[in-house]
């Protein structure tokens, strides 16, 4: 299995609703990664997990909160967002750090009304 | 000055040619260059990885780091309409996570 996989594909929600997104690998990967992406723009880092362990927080607002289950799974927990907050989530892994070559899931496109 | 520049583009060719997408850089410390590939409402798919100067091939697709001028390109041959992406280059410096170019959107017109 050499895949990152994401769930759900899409999502609509209210800015007062909750709501979670997955990532799964099953590469033993150690390191992994949540990136925000805007229409034409390259991905920007959000949250990157470490052995399971928040190593890197790139001052994302507290309404997106990050969990790691265990070294296949990383959630992204959503709650009272706005709607610029609408975008593509992807999610990534790396072998074992943030130094080793990261492998792309295919994202969850987020709708904010 | 952003640390790696990318001409969006959009690059329009016709099918069967040979395509040049290029990034410079500005910090000596990179060291990890990376291509990735993505299609429209997709996530990046990596395409090839260099360390440090020299060339690289796979298939049709060419990956080149100049580190001495801090340049670096994809050439792409005879390329296919399957090829209309956005390929965008990435590099790091062996401690710190990915940073991206802005992408530059290609279009190989049948």
């Amino acid at each position: 299995d050499t895949e990152v996989t994401q769930t759900p594909k899409h999502l609509v929600m209210g800015m007062t609703n909750k709501k979670s997104l997955k990532c799964e690998q099953h590469m033993g990967h150690r390191a992994m990664y949540w990136y925000k992406q805007k229409a034409k723009k390259p991905p920007e880092l959000m949250f990157v997990y470490s052995y399971e362990k928040l190593s890197i927080n790139e001052s994302v607002p507290s309404r997106f909160s990050p969990e790691c289950p265990n070294s296949s799974l990383l959630n992204l927990h959503l709650h009272a967002l706005q709607p610029e907050d609408s975008a593509l989530y992807l999610c990534a892994s790396s072998p074992k750090s943030i130094s080793d070559t990261q492998y792309f899931g295919p994202g969850t496109r987020l709708t904010v009304l | 000055q952003k640390e790696v520049e990318q001409d969006p583009g959009p690059l329009s060719v016709p099918e069967g040619a040979i395509v040049s997408l290029n990034c410079t850089y500005s910090n000596s410390a990179f060291q990890y260059f990376m291509w990735y590939r993505q299609y429209s409402r997709k996530g990046p798919e990596l395409l090839m990885y260099t360390y440090s100067s020299g060339n690289k091939e796979d298939g049709r697709f060419t990956a080149q780091v100049d580190k001495s001028s801090k340049y670096i390109s994809l050439f792409i041959r005879d390329s296919q309409p399957s090829d209309s992406a956005t390929y965008l280059c990435a590099t790091h410096t062996g401690r710190r996570a990915l940073t991206f170019g802005s992408g530059t959107r290609l279009q190989v017109q049948p």
